[in-house]
């Protein structure tokens, strides 16, 4: 059974990047899909963009472009989400999603907080 | 970008009772929508794709009905575990977008 175990949480300044990962515990890793997904305290579910291992090129959310980079390592089954220029508004928690199919997000880490403090 | 509408946005329903929980796209989506549970302080857990389907291991008391631009998700008989908030998302277009939840609480 697929288990992604995401990084541990972080506090970051206003202006600062992120970095979260998400490592895949299947030996399936390049064939499947894996996007990010935020979640803002209260708030609803977020697509910001995700990628196909095998194929290594990363869709992003028009919202994030310029913003977000997301990359894949084949060699430790692990995704990469890095985000810029960070505000106040981007403390959520952060999650990677595997995709069954494109669009439809069957396993789920355990999620990421990033608090932007100064 | 598609945007999801939810309703209601809390739906307050006794055990063993009927839920319908509602979602609207604002254009059409075929039958390309996933419903999703979530706990507090948890992530969210696949229910039901292509509007209809169960997920793996969910039991048959969820169902997905619609196509187009609405869609319905009934729990045909609340149980204590099933108190949660339920997100819809459509994965028809370029990006992915989820509806804001409906939240089914305890009466």
């Amino acid at each position: 059974q697929e288990q992604l175990v995401q990084s541990g949480a972080e506090v970051k300044k206003p202006g600062s990047s992120m970095t979260v990962s998400c490592k895949s515990s299947a030996d399936t890793f390049s064939n499947y899909a894996l996007s990010w997904v935020r979640q803002a305290p209260g708030q609803g579910l977020e697509w910001m963009g995700g990628i196909f291992p095998i194929i290594a090129t990363p869709n992003y959310a028009q919202k994030f472009q310029g913003r977000v980079t997301i990359t894949a390592d084949e060699s430790t089954s692990t995704v990469y989400m890095e985000l810029s220029s960070l505000g106040f508004e981007d403390s959520a928690v952060y999650y990677c999603a595997r995709e069954l199919s494109t669009g439809i997000f069957d396993y789920w880490g355990q999620g990421t907080v990033v608090t932007v403090s100064s | 970008e598609v945007v999801m509408t939810q309703s209601p946005a809390t739906l307050s329903v006794s055990p063993g009772e009927r839920a319908t929980l509602s979602c609207r796209a604002s254009q059409s989506v075929a039958s390309n929508l996933v419903w999703y549970q979530q706990k507090p302080g948890q992530a969210p857990r696949l229910l039901i794709y292509g509007a209809s389907t169960r997920a793996t291991g969910i039991p048959a008391r969820f169902s997905g009905s619609g196509s187009g631009t609405e869609f319905t998700l009934t729990i045909s008989s609340l149980q204590s575990e099933d108190f949660a908030v339920y997100y819809c998302q459509q994965y028809n277009n370029w990006p992915r977008t989820f509806g804001q939840g409906t939240k089914v609480e305890t009466k």
